[in-house]
């Protein structure tokens, strides 16, 4: 299996623009999470899928911030418009559901806004 | 109060040295505890679960105590390639995970 595969690497845009950042889960998983990490406040949990229905969206910050799954192998999170302040680095994680199950990474999105 | 705590380091010790870390969490209700490690610029990754008995994997020891809830990891006889940073990992009732901001470690020669 190719692992959670995320897109693009790297994005730098600037304020005000659209983003929108690319997620396909392994196959088989059906939990899927997407996080963002800063050197201020660590890994903090967006929003979190289950059979591809968001069950908390708690952690986006503002309606700046929206994430679909329409289906089992893709999500996307998408900015708009986007600040200076959104600039981090975006994981997606993907797992199948339970207790002791291992939360597996994409190597993240970049972000930088300008 | 944070969901999940540890001191950020960091712990900078000699080669072959024994290091510890510990972890506290909030949530009494949590089910399940991890200690993943995180690569400069890369993604976190899984390194042991935490079982309640305690568990080890080579230099690695794993401790949970539920009374106390904290969580701590044991590295022996350290090594270069060790140097990262070790986040703490705990899963609530609805399974999600919940990371700690992560302590850093650094082995020199």
């Amino acid at each position: 299996d190719a692992g959670v595969i995320q897109s693009p690497r790297h994005e730098v845009t600037e304020m005000g623009q659209e983003v929108t950042l690319r997620c396909k889960p392994i196959s088989g998983h059906n939990s899927l999470f997407w996080y963002r990490q800063t050197m201020m406040r660590g890994l903090e949990l967006l929003i979190y899928f289950n059979n591809n229905v968001p069950i908390d969206d708690s952690g986006m910050p503002e309606d700046r911030f929206s994430a679909k799954m329409p289906n089992a192998s893709f999500s996307t999170l998408k900015i708009q418009p986007s600040e200076p302040r959104d600039s981090a680095v975006y994981f997606c994680a993907s797992s199948t559901s339970g207790a002791n199950t291992e939360a597996f990474f994409g190597q993240g999105t970049r972000l930088t806004v300008v | 109060r944070k969901e999940v705590e540890q001191d950020p380091g960091p712990f900078n010790v000699p080669e072959g040295a024994t290091v510890a870390f510990n972890c506290t969490y909030s949530n009494s209700a949590s089910q399940s505890f991890f200690w993943y490690r995180q690569d400069c610029r890369k993604e976190p990754k899984l390194l042991m679960s935490v079982y309640s008995s305690g568990n080890e994997d080579g230099r690695f020891t794993a401790q949970l105590n539920r009374a106390s809830q904290y969580i701590s990891l044991l590295i022996r006889d350290s090594k270069l390639s060790d140097s990262a940073t070790y986040l703490c990992v705990v899963l609530g009732g609805s399974y999600i995970p919940t990371f700690g901001r992560g302590t850093s470690l650094i082995v020199h020669p």
